[in-house]
């Protein structure tokens, strides 16, 4: 059970180019969710799924798509790369237990930085 | 809106008690969560406390939380150097039934 992995673990781009972040979960968790964390900031939502085929905006949507074609895979796209986008991506996957508390299991992270 | 406010640096001594403490706004919360981030990482859920409680403990961790003045507070006893991290408060209460996280209060211990 390797929970939350993501992919890479940093990744250097250019103004305008594209990427991928991969983000998979092995734990069959409907719930993910993309977040964005910088310095004073604390952690934002970027985007969130709450089951295959089913993605939402969260609270900074502009310039990142998600899709979810699968449960386990959850990659979040950035359509044209900027400077403002330089910041640390967690991906993050949630158990609803019957009764109880949700728990979230987070990513190790992406480092990103936009020159 | 939905608010989570907290201090954003702690200093303690290796075996003292540390406190963190966390203002939020939404008093529909149902759950409330510490989390914990060492350098490098992701964050880890370390407690969580049920909005009709007033405290849970568990080994060193003590959550108080007052719904009144919507305060929840983190105690770390004998804290150790293994304990300097990022600790975030967190409420369910986006408007997408999210997570809103605090800033993050940043706890160094020194020995």
């Amino acid at each position: 059970n390797a929970g939350v992995t993501q992919t890479p673990k940093f990744q250097v781009l250019k103004t305008g180019q594209s990427m991928t972040l991969q983000c998979a979960q092995d734990m069959n968790h409907e719930y993910m969710s993309w977040y964005r964390q910088d310095p004073g900031m604390g952690l934002r939502l970027i985007h969130y799924s709450v089951g295959a085929g089913i993605t939402d905006q969260g609270e900074v949507p502009n310039g990142y798509n998600v899709s979810r074609s699968t449960t386990e895979d959850f990659p979040l796209r950035l359509l044209s790369a900027a400077p403002s986008q330089t910041s640390v991506y967690f991906c993050a996957s949630t158990y609803f237990p019957r009764g109880g508390a949700e728990t979230q299991y987070f990513g190790p992270g992406t480092r990103l930085l936009v020159l | 809106g939905e608010d989570v406010e907290q201090s954003l640096f702690l200093s303690v001594r290796e075996g003292d008690s540390s406190v963190i403490n966390c203002t939020y706004t939404d008093s529909s919360s149902t759950y409330l969560y510490w989390y914990k981030q060492e350098p490098g990482a992701g964050l880890q859920l370390l407690t969580y406390i049920f909005s009709n409680m007033d405290m849970k403990q568990d080994q060193r961790l003590t959550v108080l939380l007052n719904k009144k003045d919507k305060h929840l507070s983190l105690r770390i006893a004998d804290t150790q150097t293994g304990d300097s991290a990022i600790y975030f408060c967190a409420e369910r209460g986006g408007s997408q039934g999210n997570l809103i996280f605090g800033k993050g209060t940043k706890l160094s211990v020194k020995p």
